[in-house]
């Protein structure tokens, strides 16, 4: 059973702040390496892929990579109002099959 | 370009029938996958399709099928609904095994 794994409650921040959400995955072969966003009744939508070790940043968005310890995280800057949503974590393993936490739900605050 | 596209939006169904999904990707992904989302939790993997073979099945029972056209659409069928059946459907594509899916709008399927 592959899994991944984000146990952090909801998050709560301040407009302007940084939310920082973590999930840690259970495959040490997986490669590739996933953040989705979902709003409430909404489908996923993909925010940022990684696949190597380190930083990768995409606007306000950072996505951080260290496979010795299979840890994935995202941090929004200047967080929004309309970042408030779900994250989603997904790892994927064999024929590009997709694992997800449960997900983290973030709420920003005015 | 058009996204993904899945029918109907929304469907209720009695406990025992029978229902069918649909799924169009991205003109030019040939990867299609279902994935399977109750409420509060992530996505579950269900099937996935690549040049219209199937490449991989989840943890879920015979009750759940699926298979791809030529023209790489995809169906997802489920027959004997269950109560637990309740959920959204997601379908995904993706132009090549390793790149990110894309998502569509999803079906909800709640049975009663």
């Amino acid at each position: 059973q592959k899994e991944v794994e984000q146990n952090s409650g909801p998050l709560s921040v301040p407009e302007g702040a940084i939310a920082s959400l973590n999930c840690t995955y259970s495959d040490r072969g997986s490669q590739s390496f996933f953040w989705y966003r979902q709003y409430s009744g909404k489908s996923p939508e993909l925010i940022m892929s990684i696949y190597s070790n380190g930083d990768k940043e995409d606007g306000r968005f950072t996505a951080q990579l260290n496979k010795a310890s299979q840890y994935v995280s995202l941090l929004i800057r200047d967080s929004q109002p309309s970042d408030s949503a779900t994250y989603l974590c997904a790892a994927a393993y064999g024929n590009n099959r997709l694992a997800f936490g449960k997900g983290n739900q973030v709420v920003v605050i005015p | 370009d058009a996204g993904v596209t899945q029918s109907p939006t929304h469907l209720i169904k009695t406990r025992g029938q029978q229902v069918t999904l649909r799924c169009s990707p991205i003109s030019g992904h040939k990867s299609v996958s279902w994935y399977q989302q109750v409420l509060g939790q992530g996505p579950q993997f269900i099937f996935q399709y690549y040049e219209k073979e199937e490449r991989g099945r989840g943890n879920f029972p015979d009750r759940f099928s699926a298979r791809q056209f030529p023209n790489y659409s995809s169906e997802l069928n489920v027959n004997a609904l269950l109560l637990g059946d309740s959920a959204l459907y997601l379908c995904a594509s993706s132009f090549w095994t390793g790149y990110g899916y894309t998502f569509g709008s999803g079906t909800r399927l709640t049975v009663v």
